[in-house]
C-alpha cells in the first residue's frame, strides 16, 4: 500500500515566489495533518483537516500560508509570497480508517528560501 | 493547551546497552495519547509506540517499551539491546482523543547516538 506522497520532495526559491506543497494521504483515510519542522521551533502544527473540512488552522503563521483539501485524496500548502524565515521541512501526515489516532507521515519537503 | 518536554538533547551510549529517553507532559485533559516517533537521517518519521493514558498497563514493541506514569505525567522510552540502526532524532507527542481527530504536540526531541 502506497503512503502519504509529498510532492515536491526538495523545493529552492526566491523571496517573493509563491510556492505549492503537494499532499496526496493515504486511501481511506480521513484526516488530514500539515506540519512545519525548524530547528528553532521543532514540529508545530500548521492546519488539520477532518473529511475536507478545515477544523483548526490556529498554526497557520500568516495571512501568506493557505492551505485547501478540495477532495479526499489532494491537499496543498501554499505561501504567497514566501520569505526565507519560511525554509523549513514540511509535513503532511494522515489518519483514520481503522486506528484513528495513528498520524502516518509523509517523507516532508524540503524548502528553502533564498 | 498542552505542552511536552524532553530534557534530553543528546544522549550517546554503547551498541547492545539499554537507553531510557526521558519525556514530560503538562495537560489538563484526562483522554488523550502519548507516542514516540523516531526520526532518521532520512527525515521520515515513524511511530515507535503508542500508550493510551486510560490504560495502566505500559506499552511494549519488541526492544521498545514505555514508563508511562499518569500521575507524574512523565512518559519515558526505553531501548534495550540497542543497535546502531536506532541512532535518530526520538519525538514524544501528545494527542488529545476526547474529540475525534486532533493534532499532534511535539517535544523537541532526543538525538540517540549509539556508538559501535
Amino acid at each position: 500500500d502506497a503512503g502519504v506522497i509529498q510532492s515536491p520532495r526538495h523545493e529552492v526559491t526566491e523571496m517573493g515566489q509563491e510556492v505549492t506543497l503537494r499532499c496526496k494521504p493515504i486511501s481511506g483515510h480521513n484526516s488530514l495533518f500539515w506540519y512545519r519542522q525548524t530547528m528553532m521551533r521543532g514540529l508545530e502544527l500548521l492546519i488539520y483537516f477532518n473529511n475536507n473540512v478545515p477544523i483548526d488552522d490556529s498554526g497557520m503563521p500568516e495571512d501568506r500560508f493557505s492551505a485547501k483539501m478540495p477532495n479526499a485524496s489532494f491537499s496543498t500548502l501554499k505561501i504567497q509570497p514566501s520569505e526565507p524565515r519560511d525554509s523549513a521541512v514540511y509535513f503532511c501526515a494522515s489518519s483514520g480508517a481503522g486506528v484513528v489516532y495513528e498520524q502516518y507521515f509523509g517523507p516532508g519537503t524540503r524548502l528553502t528560501v533564498t | 493547551a498542552q505542552t511536552v518536554t524532553q530534557s534530553q538533547p543528546e544522549m550517546s551510549v554503547q551498541e547492545a546497552e539499554t537507553v531510557t529517553l526521558s519525556c514530560t507532559y503538562d495537560t489538563s485533559e484526562s483522554n488523550y495519547y502519548l507516542f514516540w516517533y523516531k526520526q532518521p537521517p532520512s527525515r521520515q518519521m515513524i511511530l515507535v509506540i503508542r500508550q493510551e493514558a486510560y490504560k495502566q498497563q505500559n506499552a511494549t514493541e519488541n526492544r521498545f517499551s514505555v514508563n508511562f506514569q499518569k500521575a507524574a505525567k512523565s512518559f519515558s522510552l526505553k531501548i534495550s539491546d540497542s543497535q546502531l540502526g536506532d541512532t535518530a532524532m526520538y519525538f514524544c507527542a501528545f494527542l488529545y482523543s476526547g474529540g475525534g481527530a486532533d493534532g499532534l504536540t511535539f517535544g523537541k526531541g532526543t538525538h540517540l547516538i549509539i556508538q559501535p
